[in-house]
């Protein structure tokens, strides 16, 4: 079992729809992340959150600590949101350091 | 510089040939992760570097693979004699560490090189 699992896997919906992408992982963390990446590779980050509730725009990010467990939400949908989102958490590894153990991605298709 | 550079971009190497990767962090970041992207999965952590130490190489899947940081800055990655199963993208981010002296969570991740093994 990875210790990171996204749903859906792929996500296809029309312009203006209200989006849920699911994480849930399995180990202790210290940060939640969430990132995108548009084809040709590049991934930028949306979210860090450790706790609650944080909103950017047309995108919210929720986590629930005790159920291990994080949600993206993205409100009036476009096709500019299509890209694949990645949910990813930080786990230590030596002197304070954080690596990134990331889930396998759920590519969102917005049509018009 | 401004972000996380990488290169090259796309490399195509024949089965057998010894490949070098880049990585420019951004300026005065401490931290420096390699992660390995497979087609259609999330990427895995290859090895980390604090300045030029390589603290953590748990993730090179072989001793094909092999990191420098010499002078803590530049990166490069290393495989030799590649397979097909290394055939990816190749991400490289960088972060900084926080007035306290401790790492930060917050990584900068480059475009990657992607590598291609005929």
């Amino acid at each position: 079992k990875n210790e990171v699992e996204q749903s859906p896997q792929n996500l296809t919906a029309q312009e203006g729809e209200f989006i849920t992408i699911n994480c849930s992982y399995s180990v202790g963390i210290s940060a939640l992340h969430w990132l995108q990446q548009h084809p040709g590779g590049g991934i930028v980050s949306l979210f860090m959150l450790s706790s609650g509730k944080k909103k950017h725009g047309r995108l919210i990010a929720t986590i629930n600590i005790q159920e291990k467990h994080s949600s993206l939400h993205i409100t009036a949908s476009h096709p500019r949101d299509s890209a694949v989102y990645i949910c990813a958490v930080s786990l230590s590894i030596i002197q304070g350091a954080q690596k990134l153990v990331f889930g396998q991605g759920t590519r969102l298709t917005i049509n018009p | 510089g401004a972000g996380v550079s990488q290169s090259p971009r796309y490399k195509v190497a024949k089965r057998g040939q010894d490949v070098a990767l880049r990585c420019d962090p951004i300026s005065g970041h401490v931290s420096l992760f390699w992660y390995q992207q497979a087609l259609g999965q999330g990427p895995e952590f290859l090895t980390y570097f604090q300045n030029e130490a390589q603290l953590d190489k748990s993730g090179l899947p072989s001793d094909r693979f092999f990191a420098e940081r010499p002078e803590g800055s530049v990166s490069t990655l290393k495989i030799q004699r590649t397979q097909q199963e290394d055939s990816a993208v190749y991400l490289c981010a960088s972060s900084a560490f926080l007035a306290g002296g401790t790492p930060s969570n917050e990584q900068f991740f480059g475009p990657g090189t992607r590598l291609t093994v005929l």
